[in-house]
């Protein structure tokens, strides 16, 4: 199993350029989530699916939009990239098991410089 | 709003000593807390979770605590090794529903020197 892999590893982008950053897992997951990691702000949640055709929004959704079309993959789009969206984005995946107990696995990350 | 705080930010202890890192939360309506690692560059890898209403876990070297009323955590690790240098990040999740849905700290920095 490759677990769960991200695409590309290291971006940079023009403001007001746009991009797509794709996740995808062989785990059969039901869940995936794309986070931003931020120094002195933690991960924060930016939008997380459920299953395959659903997206609902985190903590921080602006400026982005999602969808998961196949269950085994998870976009992150920028329509308009702006400099504050300059970070590491990671994706995760995860299943529940029947107790509600919950672990999620980890992308290596995506770093993104807008200029 | 769940706030999550890790102290110190970074650490630096010779190999072999045990060492104790540190998470707090504010609210301790909590369903788990969950510790992970993180190596430059890399993504999170889950170390231990704890339900909120176990106290502790242990997977070989590690030790994690939950004391819910004080809205505390711990991570124990014993003899640590030069391997173990790594960010660690605990998060806090507040429901059942929805992994995602967790709050999580900036992570303590450790380095293990040899």
């Amino acid at each position: 199993n490759a677990g769960v892999t991200q695409t590309p590893k290291f971006r940079v982008l023009k403001t007001g350029q746009s991009m797509t950053l794709l996740c995808a897992q062989d785990m059969n997951h039901e869940y995936m989530y794309w986070y931003r990691q931020d120094p002195g702000m933690g991960l924060r949640l930016i939008h997380y699916s459920v299953g395959e055709g659903t997206t609902a929004k985190g903590e921080v959704p602006d400026g982005y939009n999602v969808s998961r079309l196949k269950k085994q993959n998870f976009l992150l789009g920028l329509e308009s990239a702006a400099p504050s969206q300059t970070s590491v984005y990671f994706c995760a995946s995860s299943f529940r098991l029947a107790g509600g107990q919950e672990t999620q696995y980890f992308g290596p990350g995506t770093r993104l410089l807008v200029l | 709003k769940q706030e999550v705080t890790q102290i110190p930010a970074a650490l630096s202890v010779p190999e072999g000593e045990n060492l104790v890192l540190n998470c707090s939360f504010t609210d301790s309506a909590i369903y788990n807390l969950q510790w992970f690692r993180q190596d430059p560059g890399k993504g999170l890898t889950s170390l231990l979770l704890i339900q909120s209403s176990q106290r502790e876990q242990t997977s070989g070297r590690l030790n994690a605590s939950l004391d819910k009323s004080s809205g505390r955590s711990t991570l124990y690790i014993a003899a640590s090794q030069p391997g173990d240098s790594a960010t660690y990040l605990c998060a806090v999740r507040r429901s059942a529903t929805n992994a995602g849905k967790s709050t999580f700290g900036d992570g303590t920095t450790l380095t293990v020197k040899p």
